[in-house]
């Protein structure tokens, strides 16, 4: 298996524009992780889904944050409008069950001006 | 309280000597717990996991765990100049969701 792949690598947009993050997991792994991580915050979990379904998004900052996941192989985390505050390293991860390792895909370096 | 809380650090340990990091985590009906190594500009990989009190030795990684003290710790013994990176302290919170700490910055000096 590739692991847990992530696009694009890096992102950057100007403040007010959409930004569209993508996330494949690992074959046969129930459930995924969204993650943003920065120097003053460190790795917060934003929202997490078990076999597709949104299980806890208290982490999510606001209402410009949302996420899907339509189906078993892909996940997307939409930022509309962007702001400067939102420039960060998100990072998807995946596994196979509850209480187990997550594995992480190589992050989205995003970068809003 | 944060769930999961880690000295940041820096820490700095001369190459070959025993480098020691500490975790303390809120929920306690925790069930596993986590040890990540992230190098800059790249995304954590776990190195140890844990599930039981007590001690839980990799090579030259052990792990400890003491439920009744909401406490995971990280030895790194012969600390070589490769294992400078952010370490990550992780902990399934309401056994549903992994929650990490900050991270402590470890350099080993040659």
């Amino acid at each position: 298996d590739a692991g847990v792949i992530q696009s694009p690598r890096h992102e950057v947009t100007e403040m007010g524009q959409e930004v569209t993050l993508r996330c494949k997991p690992i074959s046969g792994h129930n459930s995924l992780f969204w993650y943003r991580q920065t120097m003053m915050r460190g790795l917060e979990l934003l929202i997490y889904f078990n076999n597709n379904v949104p299980i806890d998004d208290s982490g999510m900052p606001e209402d410009r944050f949302s996420a899907k996941m339509p189906n078993a192989s892909f996940s997307t985390l939409k930022i509309q409008p962007s702001e400067p505050r939102d420039s960060a390293v998100y990072f998807c991860a995946s596994n196979l069950q509850g209480n187990t390792e997550a594995f992480f895909g190589q992050g989205t370096r995003l970068t809003v001006v | 309280q944060k769930e999961v809380e880690q000295n940041s650090g820096p820490l700095s340990v001369p190459e070959g000597a025993i480098a020691s990091l500490n975790c303390t985590y809120s929920d306690r009906g925790s069930q596993s717990f986590f040890w990540y190594r992230q190098y800059s500009g790249k995304s954590p990989e776990l190195i140890m996991s844990i599930y039981s009190n007590g001690d839980k030795e990799d090579g030259r990684f052990t792990a400890q765990l003491n439920k009744a003290s909401q406490y995971v710790s990280l030895l790194i013994r012969d600390s070589q100049p490769s294992d400078s990176a952010t370490y990550l302290c992780a902990v399934y919170h309401n056994n549903n969701d992994m929650r990490f700490g900050a991270g402590t910055r470890l350099t080993v000096k040659p």
